[in-house]
Order: structure tokens, then sequence, then C-alpha cells
């Protein structure tokens, strides 16, 4: 029972590089979500999806895009990578988001450095 | 724009002390979550918390949820090394969660 895959674990990328971080899911949960983590700053939202073919942006949505043509897959897009991008990046999952009880799963992360 | 402050920052402690981390905010939450992560990994939900002055146990861990539905803390007796790690707690909002920036907890043996 794999839940959320992150690929990939770690990327190097100059700035103005472009990437696709990958999320997959094998829970079959509507709700996914794009988290970065910074030090010292807790994780903030940057896109979020409630389902496929519907996606939203969260607290930090600049920089990045994000699509959903499938219930398992949500990639994120880096364009024209940034020194500010540096961070790690999380995908999670719910399966509702309104009932309070439903506690998000998180993947591994992708630490990404831009340089 | 909702906030959730989490005090102290860091804490060091020796092994068998007890601590208290707290977690605080202006905004009402419909319920509090608390997460652990370790170095590496993603966070791992611990417990949810839902009605105000709601309290929940997990072995040594005791999670309040305050009266008002603004603030929750988590009180760990006798920590022990294998509860070293970043403690979040986040709070549910119109379907999103707000993290905390985060505890980080050293017990030391």
């Amino acid at each position: 029972n794999a839940g959320v895959t992150q690929t990939p674990k770690f990327r190097i990328l100059k700035i103005g590089q472009s990437m696709t971080l990958q999320c997959t899911q094998d829970m079959n949960h509507n709700y996914m979500y794009w988290y970065r983590q910074d030090p010292g700053m807790g994780l903030k939202l940057i896109y979020y999806s409630v389902g496929a073919g519907i996606t939203d942006k969260g607290e930090v949505p600049n920089g990045y895009n994000v699509s959903r043509s499938t219930t398992e897959d949500f990639p994120l897009r880096l364009e024209l990578a940034a020194p500010s991008q540096t961070s790690v990046y999380f995908c999670a999952t719910s399966w509702g988001a309104r009932t309070a009880n439903y506690g998000y799963t998180f993947g591994s992360g992708t630490r990404l450095t831009v340089v | 724009t909702q906030l959730l402050e989490q005090s102290p920052q860091f804490l060091s402690i020796q092994e068998g002390e007890n601590l208290t981390v707290y977690c605080n905010s202006s905004s009402v939450f419909s319920s509090l979550q608390w997460y652990r992560q370790e170095p590496g990994e993603g966070p791992v939900l611990l417990v949810t918390v839902v009605t105000g002055g709601e309290v929940k146990k997990l072995k040594r861990l005791t999670f309040q949820f305050g009266d008002a539905r603004k603030d929750s803390s988590l009180h760990i007796t006798a920590a022990q090394p294998g509860d070293t790690g970043l403690y979040l707690c986040a709070g549910l909002n119109t379907g999103k969660l707000i993290f905390g920036q985060g505890t980080t907890l050293q017990v030391k043996p």
C-alpha cells in the first residue's frame, strides 16, 4: 500500500529552468494539496484540488502551476525557477475537506534547490 | 490571513521531563490537528480535536482544544528520545489546513 508517492526526492535546478514535481496516490482520495515547507515557517499551501479537473490557488501560488487530469495524479509545475523556490515540497491527500476528522496523508517530500 | 502561532519554536529537554507546546490563533477553527514530522519524511497525523474544551490522550501525549476553539496544547509526560521531532499544529477552515510554524523537540537520553 504505497499511499502518496512523490518523485523525485531531490533535485537541483539552475535559475530559469523548469521542472515538474510528480505526486501519485492510490488511496482514491478526492482532495489533493501541494505545500512548501521552509525552515521555521511551517507549511504553506501552494495549490489544491477537490477532484479531477478542478484546481484552485492556495496561499503562495505565484511561480507554480498544477493540473489534475485523473484522481490519482496531481503534478506541480515550476516554470522559470528562482532561488526563492528553494524549499521542500509536500503533496498531501484527504478523503474530504469539510468533515473535521479527516486528517491529511503526506508524501515524503521533494527537496528542491535552485542555484 | 489566518495565523497559527506555536510556542516554543525549539525545546531541548532531558529524558523523563514533561513539556507543553502551545498553538494559538485569533481565529476560530472548526477543528485542529496535530502532526509529528521526522527528518526526511512528511508530517504524520497524531490527533484531531473538534469540540471546544475537548481533551484527547495518546499514550503519554495529551491534547486539548481551547473552549473558544482558537487555541490548543500538546502535553508530553516523561518525554523519551523517541519523541524527538517537529510537532505541527494545523487548523481546519473552509476545507483547508493552515499550519503553525512548528516546534522542534529534542529529547536527550
